[in-house]
């Protein structure tokens, strides 16, 4: 069965770091990109990020560049997201997800990441 | 990186058909055959539905079918039933270095 879980969420103030992690069962992670989408509190879905299969290659949403970085350990069959400098607009919802450039799937259920003070 | 626009909420009757249009540039929709649908139940996370514009996953109804015109993607639901009622968002391949840009969503409500 393929399982894709999030963790790592929580209530951090302004300016304050966290590290998402995903953990990834049923596939063989090595050979896929990997993103991760976010949706805040009654808003739509945003994609955030991904990594190609390697490592080798990461891109951002403009509004996550310099702020957040992506990484995976294939070895561990696990996805990150480095979460620097947040805002409150960060809050949301955050989903991993397998990328295969067609379309996501499957998607985990997702961790909750609130930024406040 | 703006967001594709979409319907706020569609509605229809059980059986009837609706269509959900999601309308991007020449950078995105235009340019790609890469647009993707999801359907959101409330507290769920995303189900792929429609992929490639027009293909269906394994185990997703053939009353769910996908078009492009120009830049404009559909998303057509055919028979509609009381368990389609969710959220539905677009996506489409956004050019260079893979990024990705998701639709505004859309309401689908049945009678």
């Amino acid at each position: 069965e393929v399982q894709l879980v999030e963790s790592g969420g929580g209530l951090v103030q302004p300016g304050g770091s966290l590290r998402l992690s995903c953990a990834v069962s049923g596939f063989t992670f090595s050979s896929y990109w990997m993103s991760w989408v976010r949706q805040a509190p009654g808003k739509g879905l945003e994609w955030v990020a991904n990594i190609k299969q390697d490592g080798g290659v990461k891109n951002y949403v403009d509004s996550v560049k310099g702020r957040f970085t992506i990484s995976r350990d294939n070895a561990k069959n696990s996805l990150y997201l480095q979460m620097n400098s947040l805002r409150a607009e960060d809050t949301a919802m955050y989903y991993c997800a397998k990328d295969q450039f067609a379309g996501f799937d499957p998607w985990g259920q997702g961790t909750l990441v609130t930024v406040s003070s | 990186q703006s967001a594709l626009t979409q319907p706020r909420s569609v509605s229809g009757s059980p059986g009837q058909s609706v269509t959900i249009s999601c309308t991007g540039t020449s950078s995105d929709v235009g340019a790609y055959n890469y647009v993707s649908w999801y359907q959101q139940h409330p507290g769920k996370a995303p189900k792929l539905m429609i992929y490639d514009v027009s293909k269906r996953p394994s185990g997703v109804p053939d009353r769910f079918s996908g078009s492009k015109s120009g830049n404009t993607a559909s998303l057509t639901i055919s028979g509609l039933q009381a368990e389609d009622e969710a959220d539905y968002y677009c996506c489409s391949y956004a050019g260079s270095y893979s990024l990705r840009v998701f639709g505004s969503g859309t309401e689908v409500t049945v009678l």
